[in-house]
């Protein structure tokens, strides 16, 4: 029940298509979805988070989708760059307690 | 505001050896985490502080894996002795306590042989 299934593993997109990256959650106690991306040899940084009471959110390109009944969240990102190409994790956590992370996706963007 | 350092970057070390990791979480940061990650996967929780008091070290291998985070501020991870699975990136977070946004520091990456 404390699991995050994020999928797909790996995905390429050509440079201004809109690439997106979906998680299950199956704990319906978590109340903060954030999105983290990671670049080969950095640690993760927040890039965009929603709470369950918003079934959207937009920061810049990034858009959040959230479905409560569904318990599911995706990531989509806008006119994707190259410098997007990385590993994007998405995470549920519960007040104060431990993000449980998505097993990442692999994002590459073609010039 | 500085971000949360760990020190070291890399470390390679032979099976049954032991090792030390270090974080300085962001000055004010009650809460700090170390997460273990895998090659191709999430980071998964080891240990939470909050101050120095432990909150939660459900998936620590306690037999092998020790921390600590005396006066609430640095904190180290041990892992004695090492096992060829522990090879993975250690990342220290932390937290501002009253906000939901966790920094995470470059990570070491330790290799076991």
């Amino acid at each position: 029940q404390q699991q995050v299934k994020q999928s797909p593993q790996s995905l390429i997109v050509q440079k201004g298509g809109i690439p997106i990256i979906n998680c299950a959650y199956e704990n319906t106690a978590f109340d903060y979805f954030p999105w983290y991306q990671q670049f080969p040899g950095k640690g993760p940084a927040l890039l965009i988070a929603i709470r369950p009471d918003v079934s959207e959110k937009k920061e810049g390109r990034f858009t959040i989708s959230f479905n409560k009944s569904a318990k599911q969240f995706s990531l989509h990102i806008m006119d994707s760059q190259p410098g997007d190409s990385a590993t994007y994790f998405c995470a549920a956590s519960r007040g104060a307690q431990k993000l449980v992370f998505g097993q990442g996706t692999r994002l590459t963007i073609n010039p | 505001e500085a971000g949360v350092a760990q020190s070291p970057r890399y470390k390679i070390i032979e099976k049954r050896q032991s090792v030390a990791f270090w974080c300085n979480p962001i000055s004010g940061h009650a809460t700090l985490y170390w997460y273990q990650q895998i090659l191709g996967q999430g980071p998964k929780l080891l240990i939470q502080f909050q101050n120095n008091g432990v909150v939660d070290d459900s998936q620590l291998p306690k037999d092998r894996f020790s921390a600590e985070r005396l006066k609430g501020v640095d904190s180290t991870l041990k892992i004695q002795p090492a096992k060829l699975e522990d090879s993975a990136v250690y990342l220290c977070a932390s937290r501002r306590t009253g906000n939901t946004e966790a920094f995470f520091g470059q990570g070491t990456r330790l290799t076991v042989v």
